[in-house]
């Protein structure tokens, strides 16, 4: 089984720290997500990256930056966090995709993140 | 830009109706669609995806899928749900020609069975 996994399930951070978020997946994925997930809105695509050290812009960027050193490993960074990240941050995986045939994405338990 | 939409928000069912969930996307080319599901203090899992083919796609569960090209639309579907089916259910897309894949997701529908 594909797994994902997220290093917080839980965090409470204080406004203006630097917070980092990590994401491991042990399945070889070049594929990886970062969401984060509010009532009313679903998911927000915030970064993707498609290979290691390459990284694409999601829908909602601004006050978020990425890392992806290694395939198996995806880390979100709050570069000073303020109240309004308070959210669910969730990390997913997959293959990449070949023109016409794609794979699911498998995600991970998700890190509530309480920026106070 | 690419973008899904999802009309029912919140829906209540008592057990044994069917369901519907809508689900609309906004490219123009080429597909590929997916319905997940999150069940209360869990993490998501796939219900159903369609790449290509038939366009009635079977899922877990018992639910359904019908992609309708002309009307850029992926309807969920379940003839008769359980109180187990309380959830939020999620439609998601990628570009079918897109080498890379790329996942956006709709606003999601919480669905509440009463039993």
């Amino acid at each position: 089984d594909v797994k994902v996994t997220q290093s917080s399930r839980y965090l409470v951070k204080r406004t203006g720290e630097k917070v980092f978020l990590e994401c491991v997946q042990d399945m070889d994925h070049e594929n990886m997500f970062w969401y984060r997930q509010d009532p009313g809105l679903g998911l927000r695509l915030i970064y993707f990256s498609y290979d290691v050290k390459m990284k694409e812009k999601g829908d909602i960027p601004e006050g978020y930056s990425v890392s992806r050193e290694k395939k198996e490993r995806f880390s979100l960074i709050l570069e000073s966090a303020s109240t309004n990240q308070t959210s669910m941050y969730l990390c997913a995986s997959s293959l990449r995709q070949v023109p016409y045939f794609n794979t699911e994405a498998f995600f991970g338990q998700g890190t509530r993140l309480t920026v106070v | 830009a690419q973008s899904v939409s999802q009309h029912n928000h919140h829906v209540i069912l008592s057990e044994a109706a069917s369901l519907e969930l809508g689900c609309n996307y906004s490219y123009g080319g080429t597909v590929n669609l997916f319905w997940y599901v999150q069940y209360p203090g869990q993490h998501l899992q796939l219900l159903l995806k369609y790449f290509s083919g038939d366009p009635l796609v079977k899922g877990i569960k018992g639910f359904e899928a019908e992609f309708i090209k002309s009307k850029f639309s992926f309807n969920l579907r379940k003839p008769s749900v359980q109180w187990s089916d309380t959830a939020e259910y999620f439609c998601a897309v990628t570009h079918g020609s897109s080498n890379t894949g790329k996942l956006i997701f709709g606003q999601g529908t919480t669905l509440q069975v009463k039993p």
